[in-house]
């Protein structure tokens, strides 16, 4: 049983550049949730999705898009790295209200 | 939408019981208080949820107000391990996470 699977895990891009970051969950999730954690700070909500064909911005989505074209996938695009992107991104699914989320272990970006 | 309010750090023995304390005076009736914690960099991790009756689980105790106002995640005999930050939410659909209480369980 995977559950919340990243990819990748650690990457470095070159500003400017734009890379997509994957998660992909096996459990039949409808909800996944998009978050990025900055060093000594909190978890920040970028974006979700209740279902497939529907995303939303959370906190910080400036410089981020997502699409949920199936239940199982939900990518994170940035277009125009930046330094201010370096962070650690979680990806996170829960089954419906009120349940508890399931994390991916994170995707660790650097951009020089 | 409910805010929380924790304090920013807690200090805790070994060996005895950690209690963490929430604030989340504007919960509403039907929404459920989760607790989770997040060791080093690794992804958060799910504990205790409840929505107004006390909850025990192999991790830990949650103590819910009788007023839902505020609830106290315990953990009854806390070990080095259990030094993590330790996040109390309301959920909502877009779950935001807020700075935390970092607990650090000394020797």
């Amino acid at each position: 049983n995977a559950g919340v699977t990243q990819t990748p895990k650690f990457r470095i891009l070159k500003i400017g550049q734009s890379m997509t970051l994957q998660c992909a969950q096996d459990m039949n999730h409808n909800y996944m949730y998009w978050y990025r954690q900055d060093p000594g700070m909190g978890l920040k909500l970028i974006y979700y999705s209740v279902g497939a064909g529907i995303t939303d911005k959370g906190e910080v989505p400036n410089g981020y898009n997502v699409s949920r074209s199936t239940t199982e996938d939900f990518p994170l695009r940035l277009e125009l790295a930046a330094p201010s992107q370096t962070s650690v991104y979680f990806c996170a699914s829960t089954g419906q209200a009120n349940q508890p989320q399931h994390f991916g272990d994170g995707t660790r970006l650097s951009i020089l | 939408d409910a805010k929380t309010t924790q304090p920013t750090s807690m200090d805790c023995a070994e060996g005895r019981a950690a209690n963490l304390p929430c604030n989340h005076s504007t919960i509403s009736g039907n929404e459920y208080v989760y607790w989770y914690r997040q060791i080093h960099s690794q992804g958060p991790q799910y504990i205790i949820h409840g929505l107004k009756n006390n909850e025990t689980n192999e991790m830990a105790s949650l103590i819910i107000t009788e007023d839902r106002k505020s609830s106290t995640l315990i953990l009854p005999h806390a070990t080095l391990r259990d030094t993590a930050v330790y996040y109390c939410i309301a959920w909502r659909e877009d779950m935001r996470f807020g700075a935390g209480t970092r607990l650090t369980v000394k020797p």
